[in-house]
């Protein structure tokens, strides 16, 4: 079956603009979660999605917003850029329904570099 | 906050060793997760521990979980080259079901010469 499609694969973006990530989960996984990947911090908690609705938050600025729609797709936005910004991003999905604990599958992540 | 701590964060061996990774978090979870990543890619799932004494064997690569003592250990037996790759363990910071909010080790970077 496919599995999780992340677009684009990469971007570059200047310091102040803003961007959208699309992540489509593996067929039937209501679960989306973003997390973001970099050489200081490692991989962060971003936010994760259910069933159209944002059920847990990392620490993260507001600028770092995201939604899901009722198949299943996710967005992650990110608004007034910064170089630190830079990294790759990647979105996980899995069943998500309470008490499954099911693994989740990483999709191939977009790599976004601000300028 | 919960705290993922992996040791080493660096190994290189040489094929044919046996070595363990180690995975301390602080605050208790009975879900525990193991990735590899390959430079450049994604994460692939490798084991999913979800009870206190898990263990989980795939090839060469065995995973345990101690949940009283907030440890889990990834063994690699007879290492081969294609084992390297970046290691991470992964606690669920969440009480729900799936992978609600997964907290990461900084990984161990593992290469294996030849």
């Amino acid at each position: 079956k496919a599995g999780v499609t992340q677009t684009p694969r990469y971007l570059i973006k200047t310091r102040g603009q803003q961007v959208t990530l699309s992540c489509s989960p593996i067929s039937g996984h209501r679960s989306v979660s973003w997390y973001q990947q970099t050489p200081g911090q490692g991989l962060q908690f971003l936010f994760e999605y259910f069933s159209e609705t944002q059920r847990n938050k990392g620490n993260f600025p507001g600028r770092f917003s995201g939604r899901q729609f009722s198949n299943s797709r996710s967005e992650m936005n990110v608004s007034t850029l910064e170089l630190g910004d830079s990294a790759l991003y990647l979105c996980a999905s899995s069943l998500g329904g309470r008490g499954d604990h099911t693994e989740a599958f990483f999709g191939q992540g977009t790599r976004l570099t601000v300028v | 906050e919960l705290k993922v701590e992996q040791n080493p964060l660096f190994l290189s061996m040489q094929e044919g060793k046996n070595y363990t990774i180690y995975c301390n978090y602080s605050t208790t979870s009975d879900r525990l997760y193991w990735y590899r990543q390959d430079p450049g890619k994604s994460l692939e799932s490798l084991f999913v521990l979800l009870s206190n004494g898990a263990v989980k064997q795939e090839g060469r690569l065995m995973a345990s979980l101690d949940t009283k003592a907030r440890l889990s250990t990834l063994h690699i037996t007879a290492a081969v080259h294609d084992l390297s790759a970046t290691y991470f363990c992964a606690v669920d910071m969440y009480s729900g079901g799936g992978a609600d909010g997964l907290t990461f080790g900084k990984g161990t970077h593992l290469i294996i010469q030849p």
